[in-house]
């Protein structure tokens, strides 16, 4: 069955750039949606953005700061979130979101990574 | 930008007993786009409705959703002991603030 797992530094200091990568295993990212959503220690949870087919969207909130990608040769995707400070402190998920194309229904999530923590600390 | 309240903070029930949450939109969303999500402590959220209605892979139908317009509810018909959790409604990319439901 379809698994994610995300990887990257726990810890990132102020100011620079939180970088995470998702590796999907057992079905290929060049169809569905795949986000990132994350969620500050004991606080509920913040949509970050996806990609599809290569195109983006991200929330307006984080947009400036935030770039996803993917590899399809890897069947990997990647966050970068630059000039982090400690309110970016969270545990960070690669999701994803099942519609393809044309679908009636709305965005959910179907499929979650175990997420990992990243703190922004000195 | 469409506001999610989830006004119940915390839910205390017993075992057996029926559960209601309820999620209000701050204007009126699309049906096909409320979606429901279980979360135990130290663990990744996991879907169990979506369409407002439709239960996810794997759910049991104890489980149900309904609502429509800015009104929106989850419903656990008898709770079982691994019920107890926090439920998160959402809308396309906003989130609402979460239930805990935990035994009293």
């Amino acid at each position: 069955q379809v698994q994610l797992q995300e990887s990257g530094p726990g810890l990132v200091k102020p100011s620079e750039t939180l970088s995470l990568t998702c590796t999907v295993s057992g079905g290929s990212i060049s169809i569905y949606y795949w986000n990132w959503i994350r969620q500050p220690p004991g606080k509920g949870l913040e949509w970050m953005g996806y990609i599809y087919s290569g195109s983006t969207n991200y929330n307006p909130s984080l947009k400036s700061r935030v770039t996803i990608s993917e590899d399809t040769s890897k069947n990997q995707f990647s966050l970068k979130l630059r000039s982090v400070t400690a309110a970016d402190t969270a545990v960070y998920y690669c999701v994803r979101d099942p519609r393809k194309s044309g679908s009636d229904y709305g965005r959910h999530f179907d499929l979650w990574g175990r997420g990992t923590l990243v703190t922004v600390s000195s | 930008e469409i506001v999610l309240t989830q006004s119940s903070g915390t839910l205390s029930l017993s075992p057996g007993e029926r559960a209601t949450l309820s999620c209000r939109a701050s204007q009126s969303v699309s049906s096909s786009s409320l979606a429901w999500y279980q979360q135990k402590p130290g663990q990744a959220p996991r879907l169990l409705i979506y369409a407002t209605s439709s239960r996810a892979t794997g759910i049991p139908d104890r489980f149900s959703g309904s609502g429509s317009g800015t009104d929106f509810t989850l419903t656990i018909s008898r709770l079982e002991p691994e019920d107890f959790a926090v439920y998160y409604c959402q809308h396309q990319d906003t989130f609402g603030g979460g239930t805990k439901v935990e035994i009293k």
